[in-house]
């Protein structure tokens, strides 16, 4: 199993590009999510998904946008790139029922975004 | 209003015992976590505590008291490899979860 998998690792954008960030779990997991990381700040929710064709925002969700076509995809879009932008996103996925539910999250790699 | 408070740095010896702290302040609770990051990786799974008092895993040990809003991670016998910054995270009435924003541990030889 490759777990969680995301790209790219480094992106560099200008103000106003879009961009979308892609997410793969084989787990069969149902919940996904995307979190952002800032400095002295905790992880940040943008957006979540608690299975196929269903999608909620999170603490943060503004100029983002996601689907969730597949149980296995949930890529995050960036609309129009702002330097706010600038962070390190995190997708996440885990099991949320059932006896396999342990509570843990598993995170893909990480994105380092920087928006000029 | 929904709050995680831990230190922000700790420091101590290789071979020791540190505790950190965090307190907590959210909607609803269905549990509390603890996540250690490297610098430049994702965070990985610790531990889960649900119910009031002691999971030990190993090296590292969990508490946690509901009615103080307030829990601890120990680690004991501290390895350089143990420079990490960890993070402690509540699960809220919604089941998302609401991060604190990290203790970052500094190991000494």
């Amino acid at each position: 199993n490759a777990g969680v998998t995301q790209t790219p690792k480094f992106q560099v954008l200008k103000t106003g590009q879009s961009m979308t960030l892609q997410c793969a779990q084989d787990m069969n997991h149902e919940y996904m999510s995307w979190y952002r990381q800032d400095p002295g700040m905790g992880l940040r929710l943008i957006h979540y998904s608690v299975g196929a064709g269903i999608t909620d925002q999170g603490e943060v969700p503004n100029g983002y946008n996601v689907s969730r076509s597949t149980t296995e995809d949930f890529p995050l879009r960036l609309l129009s790139a702002a330097p706010s932008q600038t962070s390190v996103y995190f997708c996440a996925s885990n099991t949320i029922s059932g006896s396999e539910y342990t509570g843990e999250l598993f995170f893909g790699e990480g994105s380092r975004l920087t928006v000029l | 209003g929904q709050n995680i408070d831990q230190p922000t740095e700790m420091t101590a010896t290789e071979g020791a015992i540190v505790q950190i702290n965090c307190t907590y302040q959210t909607s609803g609770f269905n549990g509390l976590f603890w996540y250690q990051q490297h610098a430049g990786e994702a965070p990985t799974f610790l531990s889960y505590n649900v119910l009031d008092g002691l999971e030990e895993k190993g090296r590292f040990s969990s508490f946690l008291s509901r009615s103080k809003g307030y829990s601890y991670l120990l680690l004991k016998e501290l390895q350089m490899k143990d420079s990490a910054s960890y993070l402690c995270a509540t699960m809220d009435s919604n089941y998302q979860l609401i991060w604190g924003a990290g203790t970052k541990l500094i190991i000494k030889p």
